[in-house]
């Protein structure tokens, strides 16, 4: 199966500061990668996906990048606010129905 | 419009004991999952259903079961109780293959 290994663990910036979480998966064959935020105590949120015809998929302050050569993708968040403050996850799938998390990213944006 | 609605927000179980969770989405969502959740783990993936009268096993599918019992309901069973079994656990729904994912708000179980 696939394998989805995220970067960092935990990350803490300043407000205003940008914010890189990367992903790397292990299966050329997938070809959708969502992301999904989630705080504390509630459901995970998709905030952005991208499928694997794209390099580049932009929304708002949030974009994510993806090099299919290398096999890893990232989540890029500008001018950081404190909601943003939250736990990320990364996810990969190959047959579109079996989706392949990340553990993971806790961001801490400081006021 | 609820979304996915999932029953019980949380459960207290005894080792060996059985119980159902329960799920329904109404936005008319072709395939529905059920996930648990596990500090340090991230989301595994436990049965699926790609459509009405299908389920496949996920990830982690060993003491659990599923009904898929129209297109909006899909429950998860486990038939004995195990502690590690507790995790919280998410039912999801979607459009269909690859496509994002609808979460409900979560089961928080736990087996003593």
């Amino acid at each position: 199966g696939e394998n989805v290994e995220q970067h960092p663990s935990t990350l803490s910036v300043q407000e205003g500061d940008s914010a890189v979480i990367k992903c790397t998966y292990s299966d050329s064959a997938s070809n959708y990668f969502p992301w999904y935020k989630q705080e504390l105590g509630k459901r995970p949120q998709l905030i952005i996906d991208i499928r694997s015809n794209v390099g580049e998929k932009k929304d708002q302050r949030i974009a994510v990048t993806l090099n299919k050569t290398a096999k890893h993708f990232s989540l890029h968040i500008t001018e950081t606010q404190p909601e943003d403050s939250a736990v990320y996850f990364c996810a990969a799938s190959n047959t579109g129905n079996q989706f392949y998390f990340g553990t993971g990213t806790s961001l801490t944006v400081i006021p | 419009n609820a979304g996915v609605t999932q029953t019980p927000k949380f459960q207290v179980l005894k080792t060996g004991q059985s119980m159902t969770l329960q799920c329904a989405q109404d936005m008319n969502h072709n395939s529905m999952y059920w996930y648990r959740q596990d500090p340090g783990m991230g989301l595994r993936l436990i049965y699926y259903s790609a459509s009405e009268g299908t389920t496949d096993k996920g990830e982690v599918p060993n003491g659990y079961n599923v009904s898929r019992l129209n297109k909006r309901e899909f429950s998860l069973r486990l038939e004995s109780a195990a502690p590690s079994q507790t995790s919280v656990y998410f039912c999801a729904s979607s459009v269909g293959a690859n496509y994002g994912y609808t979460f409900g708000s979560g089961t928080r179980l736990t087996v003593v």
